[in-house]
């Protein structure tokens, strides 16, 4: 069974550029999420899609950051302005139905803001 | 400001010691996971608890899940270099079931 793919793995931006995320959940996985991951913190949940809507994006910087999951499947997450205080690792995770079931991470895309 | 708080931080020991490392929150969860994560990969799931008072074995790793689905703990027996990595434990919501992880506890299990 193939995992969660994301990419790019590393991405180096000057702050106030734009940059997307991609992510491709395990084939059948309804619920995706995005996580910010901080050096030396846990995961943050920035937005949880059920298929192709959105559950929960109440710790999303909505003013410069956006998600979308067409079609239930693949999702981006786009960041424009970049701020400095965005660096870090960006993990995508899906699992079959929410936190019931367990979440499959893919290796994350580490952003460094310059 | 997490919702579990995960202690200790950080905890170095040498091979062959015992560990526990604590999860504990304020909310009530409908299950508990652990991950382990390793530098440059993301976590790993180790064990889902979902009912009060579960304790679950993994190996030389126990998983127990408090009475009242508030907090949990994890117990390494005779530690290993192996087991090196950053634990995380993440709670489980009702309903869509949001899943929110603690800050982590980072093992380093030297020879």
């Amino acid at each position: 069974e193939a995992g969660v793919a994301q990419s790019p793995r590393y991405k180096i931006i000057e702050k106030r550029q734009s940059v997307a995320f991609w992510c491709n959940p395990i084939s059948g996985h309804a619920t995706l999420y995005w996580y910010q991951q901080i050096l030396g913190q846990g995961p943050k949940l920035l937005i949880q899609f059920q298929n192709n809507g959105v559950v929960d994006d109440s710790q999303l910087p909505k003013d410069r950051f956006s998600a979308e999951r067409l079609k239930g499947v693949d999702s981006t997450l786009k960041i424009q302005p970049a701020k400095l205080e965005d660096s870090a690792v960006y993990l995508c995770a899906s699992s079959l139905d929410g936190g019931r079931t367990e979440a499959f991470f893919g290796q994350g895309t580490r952003l460094t803001v310059v | 400001t997490q919702l579990l708080e995960q202690s200790p931080q950080f905890l170095s020991i040498q091979e062959g010691e015992n560990l526990t490392v604590y999860c504990n929150s304020s909310s009530v969860f409908s299950s508990l996971q652990w991950y382990r994560q390793e530098p440059g990969e993301g976590p790993v799931l180790l064990v889902t608890v979902v009912t009060g008072g579960e304790v679950k074995k993994l190996k030389r790793l126990t998983f127990q899940f408090g009475d009242a689905r508030k907090d949990s703990s994890l117990h390494i027996t005779a530690a290993q270099p192996g087991d090196t990595g950053l634990y995380l434990c993440a709670g489980g919501g009702y309903s869509w079931g949001k899943l929110q992880f603690g800050a982590g506890t980072q093992v380093v299990v030297t020879p």
